[in-house]
């Protein structure tokens, strides 16, 4: 089974700072890791993704996040916060050695807010 | 590329009701995921379709029931409507690359 763990429902930051939003996961196979941003009363907007390779990976928005095999993690980072975003987080994983499909297991979601 | 389209966006429903939602892909997807998002259980998977097969699906009740068309649109259908469906209802296509991209969801609340 396959499963995401984000440790913090909320993450406050000053804009103008570095953010890290965490996530850690568990599959069996190797993972496939996404990180998605949801506005209020939308869907998720698709921020980068990890297959293989460069364990930074760069996405939209100028958010970046870190690959680290051997901590499960998959940690989101921006190094200068805006005010716009401000949204809810979400990491979510694949197991590719697993037949489950296009199936992700999504973590509980983390709420950045980002002061002026 | 037009994105994901589902509707309707919002609808209310009582207890015992049914309901059926849509979605579209982005042209040229043939795999179409539905997930549902509640404040308490958060993004729960429901099913994935692909070339109008059921492919996954995920641990919910023989009420919750989907379908492919040959045109890779989607529907998804519950029957028998409890309060506890009230959620948002996601769907969405996978690229070539493996991304997933979603729809702006359809708000079912359950009365």
């Amino acid at each position: 089974a396959q499963s995401v763990a984000q440790p913090e429902d909320q993450v406050n930051v000053a804009e103008g700072n570095p953010l890290t939003v965490k996530c850690t996961y568990s599959v069996s196979g190797n993972p496939y890791l996404f990180w998605y941003v949801q506005y209020p009363n939308r869907g998720l907007q698709f921020l980068l993704k990890y297959i293989t390779g460069d364990n930074l990976v760069k996405g939209s928005y100028g958010f970046e996040a870190e690959f680290n095999k051997s901590q499960t993690s998959f940690h989101l980072k921006k190094p200068s916060a805006l005010v716009s975003d401000s949204a809810l987080y979400f990491c979510a994983v694949r197991d590719m050695n697993n037949n489950a499909g296009n199936m992700l297991t999504f973590g509980g979601g983390t709420r950045l807010m980002v002061k002026p | 590329k037009a994105g994901v389209t589902q509707t309707p966006r919002y609808l209310i429903k009582t207890r015992g009701q049914q309901v059926t939602l849509s979605c579209s892909p982005i042209s040229g997807h043939r795999s179409v995921s539905w997930y549902q998002q509640t404040p308490g259980q958060g993004l729960q998977f429901l099913f994935e379709y692909f070339s109008e097969t059921q492919r996954n699906k995920g641990n919910f009740p023989g009420r919750f029931s989907g379908r492919q068309f040959s045109n890779s649109r989607s529907e998804m259908n519950v029957s028998t409507l409890e309060l506890g469906d009230s959620a948002l209802y996601l769907c969405a296509s996978q690229s070539d690359t493996g991304e997933l991209f979603f729809g702006e969801g359809s708000r079912l609340t359950v009365l």
